[in-house]
């Protein structure tokens, strides 16, 4: 069965940094786009990132754009998220998504468990 | 960027009745790109309709999608008690973008 596996979350001081990491499995993970979406506390769904199936295409919500990365491991069936200079308000859970079929143009069918990021001095 | 914008905020109904949840777009979403998810408090997301109006595997015929353009209706036509939960409506049609959420209680 379909498996996505969270893994990097934890409590960060702002300015400094955190990966994120996301372990697929029970797809063919090599021909699926992937996707980051995180929730602020008590707060709705806000759609971070997308990378293509091959890596090679990346595109990100303005909030995060030009300090988060999006990346892939098709070696691996993995996808991260390394979130740089982070501030008090990328405080979310944070979690990756797959698009049913693999397509850009889907909704997204499996979900992490989510992880957990406090940005906090 | 398309905005959504779900209505109402807060839908009391009680078990066994229909429920009416809503979503209008800021400009019109491209090829109906428009999905439903429902939350529960400590879960991810749950894909419930995607196209606006295909049921995801696995989802109960009581949920329909319908709509077009920029108007969307998720229905759910016998309200059990695990369907008491937050619903997100989502465009994919030109980048990504997620409604407010609508929270249905139970009356």
């Amino acid at each position: 069965q379909v498996q996505l596996v969270q893994s990097g979350g934890g409590v960060v001081q702002p300015g400094r940094s955190l990966r994120l990491s996301c372990a697929a499995s029970g797809f063919s993970f090599s021909t699926y786009a992937m996707h980051w979406v995180r929730q602020a506390p008590g707060k709705g769904l806000e759609w971070l990132s997308l990378i293509s199936y091959d890596g090679i295409n990346k595109y990100y919500a303005d909030s995060v754009r030009g300090r988060f990365t999006i990346s892939r491991d098709n070696s691996r069936n993995t996808v991260h998220l390394q979130m740089n200079t982070l501030r008090a308000e990328d405080t979310a859970v944070y979690y990756c998504a797959s698009p049913a079929g693999g397509s850009y143009y889907s909704g997204f069918d499996y979900w992490g468990q989510g992880a957990l990021v406090t940005v906090s001095s | 960027e398309i905005v959504l914008t779900q209505s109402p905020g807060t839908l009391s109904v009680s078990p066994g009745e229909r429920a009416t949840l809503s979503c209008r777009a800021s400009q019109s979403v491209r090829s109906n790109y428009l999905a439903w998810y429902q939350q529960k408090p400590g879960q991810a997301p749950r894909l419930l309709i995607s196209g606006a109006s295909s049921r995801a595997t696995g989802i109960p015929d009581r949920f329909s999608g319908s709509g077009s353009g920029t108007d969307f209706t998720l229905t759910i036509s016998r309200l059990e008690p695990e369907d008491f939960a937050v619903y997100y409506c989502q465009q994919y049609g030109a980048s990504y973008s997620f409604g407010q959420g609508t929270k249905l209680e139970i009356k």
